[in-house]
């Protein structure tokens, strides 16, 4: 079955070590998205790719990087410069279009 | 720019009883809404859409949404909720921003079942 294929589920970091995560998708869909999750807060968006070789800052970008060298594949990596990187990291997917997303199931994140 | 609000942060109701979740939206043009639920520690999944046509729109898991463009609402309901319909749940609002498909989310709305 296609979908969207988040790892690790539970990831615990030291403070000052850079981490990464994990986005594949088997949907064939263009565009990919990370989104950040805080109680209270909602759905914050920090990257999104259109395209291979391509992809734009969201509205929380700083301290966090990312690369799309596959269609199928979006890494996020949450540097040392993340001040508060203790979170939920939702990855999501959808084809050119349609604007409804496919998500993960999420990676969280503990800074310990 | 568009944004979305959902008033309610948390709602309680009994098992068969019925259920409404409210979404306020503000954007210019027609928008494109959308509801989703999240259960505890899992992604979100797509209830329904809505893009035009019909206002009253039909989900999974026996939701259904209505767009009302003169309040600017787009509330979820469902006439009789089930235990495991207990979950967050979140209204959004998409439009073309540079072309780019923007999407905002609302804060989201939990749901508690009780018996």
């Amino acid at each position: 079955d296609g979908g969207i294929t988040q790892s690790p589920k539970y990831l615990f970091r030291k403070e000052g070590q850079n981490v990464t995560l994990s986005c594949e998708q088997n949907l064939n869909h263009d565009a990919m998205y990370w989104y950040r999750q805080d109680p209270g807060q909602g759905l914050r968006l920090i990257y999104y790719s259109q395209i291979v070789n391509d992809f734009q800052k969201g509205d929380i970008a700083e301290g966090y990087s990312v690369s799309r060298e596959k269609k199928e594949s979006f890494p996020l990596t949450v540097t040392s410069a993340q001040k508060n990187p203790t979170a939920f990291y939702l990855c999501a997917s959808s084809q050119e279009g349609n604007y409804g997303y496919t998500f993960g199931s999420g990676t969280r994140l503990t800074v310990v | 720019a568009q944004s979305v609000t959902q008033p309610d942060i948390h709602i309680t109701v009994s098992e068969g009883a019925s259920l409404e979740l409210r979404c306020n939206y503000s954007y210019g043009a027609t928008p494109y809404l959308f509801w989703y639920v999240q259960s505890p520690g899992q992604g979100l999944q797509l209830l329904l859409k809505y893009f035009s046509g019909d206002t009253l729109v039909q989900g999974i898991k026996g939701f259904e949404a209505e767009f009302k463009r003169s309040q600017s609402s787009f509330n979820l309901r469902k006439p009789s909720v089930h235990w495991s319909d207990a979950a967050e749940y979140f209204c959004a609002v998409a439009a073309n921003s540079g072309g780019y498909q923007k999407v905002t989310f609302g804060i989201g709305t939990k749901l508690q079942v009780i018996p």
